[in-house]
């Protein structure tokens, strides 16, 4: 069975341009989770999305936003690029309920230059 | 607001050593615990995970955590460490009844010298 899917595995822009994040959750799953794991900063909760609605975000600013397709899959798009943005960031997705796990991608490394 | 500590951002021990690594979360409400390690090169794995029930709960490689409610702790053990152990570890939660992602520590760099 196929796991959670990310792409592009590197992603390079220049500052002021927008990037576009791409993720395939596992077959069956509903939610779709995005992280930013920046040096030193850990993991920070981006969006989550289940049957293609937004159901939270973390405290970032709304340059940062998403969707999720009717097949769950799932875009996360940052415009307006900053240097401050370049991240490794995570998709996870999860069954929608209360003790479920969520399962991790490989992450998109973005580098804003 | 929620937020989850781990005590210790790097760690260095010498193999069949004993570890603990600590977590603790402030949370309003009852919560579902996790350990997730990322081994260099690798995606975030679940090492183990507590819902309700026993406190002691057992993981993988040999891992286990104990829930201490009364301390919102959540402190991950191994008795005896090996070098394939060298890893990044996080603790994570999230609210019982999933209204909101994982929180996330912001990670124990673990090295294991041979």
């Amino acid at each position: 069975e196929a796991g959670v899917t990310q792409s592009p595995t590197h992603l390079i822009k220049t500052r002021g341009q927008q990037a576009t994040l791409r993720c395939s959750p596992i077959s069956g799953h509903t939610s779709v989770y995005w992280y930013q794991q920046a040096l030193g900063l850990g993991l920070q909760f981006l969006l989550w999305y289940d049957e293609g609605e937004e159901r939270n975000r973390g405290n970032f600013p709304p340059r940062f936003s998403g969707r999720q397709f009717p097949n769950y899959s799932s875009e996360l798009n940052v415009n307006a690029l900053e240097l401050e943005d370049s991240a490794l960031y995570l998709c996870a997705s999860s069954l929608l309920g209360q003790n479920t796990e969520a399962f991790f991608g490989q992450g998109t490394r973005l580098t804003v230059v | 607001a929620q937020s989850v500590s781990q005590h210790n951002h790097h760690v260095i021990l010498s193999e069949a050593a004993s570890l603990e690594l600590g977590c603790n979360y402030s949370y309003g409400g009852t919560v579902n615990l996790f350990w997730y390690v990322q081994y260099p090169g690798q995606h975030l794995q679940l090492l183990l995970k507590y819902f309700s029930g026993d406190p002691l709960v057992k993981g993988i490689k040999g891992f286990e955590a104990e829930f201490i409610k009364s301390k919102f702790s959540f402190n991950l053990r191994k008795p005896s460490v090996q070098w394939s152990d060298t890893a990044e570890y996080f603790c994570a939660v999230n609210l019982r009844g999933g209204a909101d992602g994982l929180t996330f520590g912001k990670g124990t760099h673990l090295i294991i010298q041979p």
